[in-house]
């Protein structure tokens, strides 16, 4: 079955960095891929989706690549501030038929001012 | 507004007791989700409904019941059966059951004393 696997441990970075977060997956590989954000106590939000045809995303700070020879997909914030600190979750559908999404464990970023 | 709504945010339940969590959208989405987290544990599904008066099993289901009568209700009941109910439960609506944004709702802590 496909799985998901995130950083578990959390990432401190300083203000004004670029914050790198990784997404693996085992395999087949699926026809998109989301990012998603999490803050204590309070349900994901929905950040980037990228497909299987796509290299790269784009929005405002953030950017999103996907590399399916790798199984990969990396998620960057740059100029990070200290609003950024939350858990960054990644999903992706896992049938290829019925599009199920299933969700990974989430990385925690932690951005010190 | 448009949004999706979870009540109540805490929920006390004693051992033995079914208890029913609701999730209401008025996003106008077909279809609905319900997800449990713990923690460390990424979102793990335990029922999903693609449209109206139709539903199936997550990869949690036992313990669990679900119906859905009205296109913007996705009620999730709790049962006695469900062995460690105490955890964050996630409803999320999506435009269709394909590669759409899921938007969360605020979530519900269920705590089994």
């Amino acid at each position: 079955s496909q799985k998901i696997e995130q950083n578990s441990e959390a990432l401190n970075i300083q203000e004004g960095k670029t914050a790198t977060l990784t997404c693996n997956y085992t395999n087949y590989s699926p026809a998109y891929l989301q990012w998603y954000r999490q803050d204590p106590g309070r349900g994901p939000v929905f950040l980037l989706l990228i497909r299987e045809n796509e290299k790269e995303k784009r929005k405002e700070r953030l950017k999103v690549t996907f590399d399916t020879t790798l199984k990969q997909s990396l998620f960057h914030i740059t100029a990070s501030q200290p609003a950024d600190s939350a858990t960054y979750l990644c999903a992706l559908d896992i049938s290829g038929g019925y599009q199920k999404v299933t969700f990974g464990t989430g990385t925690k970023l932690q951005v010190i001012p | 507004d448009g949004g999706i709504t979870q009540s109540p945010k805490y929920l006390f339940r004693k051992e033995g007791q079914n208890v029913t969590l609701s999730c209401e959208q008025n996003l106008n989405h077909d279809a609905m989700y319900w997800y449990r987290q713990d923690p460390g544990q990424g979102l793990r599904l335990i029922y999903y409904s693609q449209i109206v008066n139709d539903f199936q099993k997550g990869d949690i289901a036992e313990g669990y019941s679900v119906s859905r009568e009205k296109k913007e209700s996705f009620p999730l009941t709790v049962t006695s059966a469900q062995k460690n109910p105490t955890a964050f439960y996630l409803c999320a609506s999506s435009l269709s059951a394909g590669p759409d944004t899921q938007y969360f709702g605020p979530g519900t802590r269920l705590t089994v004393l």
